[in-house]
């Protein structure tokens, strides 16, 4: 299995752009998390979804951000606009068999708003 | 005060020493107890885990959790360069919840 996917690797935008990050989970997972991950405040969960439906956003910052799983083996998360203190290393997770509390980690993406 | 606190190092030992990091959490109803190495530039992996209190021993790893005083403890035993990552703690399984609360981490460096 090629673990969980993520892309771009590295994002290099200006505040005010609009940023897509995405996520492949590992086939057959059916919990999916998105953290954010800075040296002020270590890795914090952003939203996370089950069978693709959202089960609590309340890690998410503000209205900028957005986050989607249209299907089982794709999510996005969305930043609109961009601003310089959404520069963070942004990871996806994801949960296989119900009752199994290992968390997978993709290799992140490393996103900088200048 | 923060669900988990964890101090953020960093902690630098010489090869063979033994690794002491710790944890402390306020939720009581935390119930699996994770510890995740996450090397430079990486995402973490799970290095292991215990379920409710006690032991549990991994080869020169060992994870303590005791849950009368909320604290959770990772030690390693005959400590290598390769162990030289960040160690984060994660409670969670609050109410069969899959959400797990991250500290900080804690930087080690174990040198040659």
């Amino acid at each position: 299995d090629a673990g969980v996917i993520q892309s771009p690797r590295h994002e290099v935008t200006e505040m005010g752009q609009e940023v897509t990050l995405r996520c492949k989970p590992i086939s057959g997972h059916n919990s999916l998390f998105w953290y954010r991950q800075t040296m002020m405040r270590g890795l914090e969960l952003l939203i996370y979804f089950n069978n693709n439906v959202p089960i609590d956003d309340s890690g998410m910052p503000e209205d900028r951000f957005s986050a989607k799983m249209p299907n089982a083996s794709f999510s996005t998360l969305k930043i609109q606009p961009s601003e310089p203190r959404d520069s963070a290393v942004y990871f996806c997770a994801s949960i296989g068999t119900s009752g199994s509390y290992e968390q997978f980690f993709g290799p992140g993406t490393r996103l900088t708003v200048l | 005060q923060k669900e988990v606190e964890q101090d953020p190092g960093p902690l630098s030992v010489p090869e063979g020493a033994i690794v002491s990091l710790n944890c402390t959490y306020s939720n009581s109803a935390f119930q699996y107890f994770m510890w995740y190495r996450q090397y430079s530039r990486k995402g973490p992996e799970l290095l292991m885990y215990t379920y409710s209190s006690g032991n549990k021993e991994d080869g020169r790893f060992t994870a303590q959790v005791d849950k009368s005083s909320k604290y959770i403890s990772l030690f390693i035993r005959d400590s290598q360069p390769s162990d030289s990552a960040t160690y984060l703690c994660a409670p969670g399984a609050q109410g069969g919840s899959e959400k797990l609360v991250f500290g900080k981490g804690t930087k080690l460096t174990v040198n040659p």
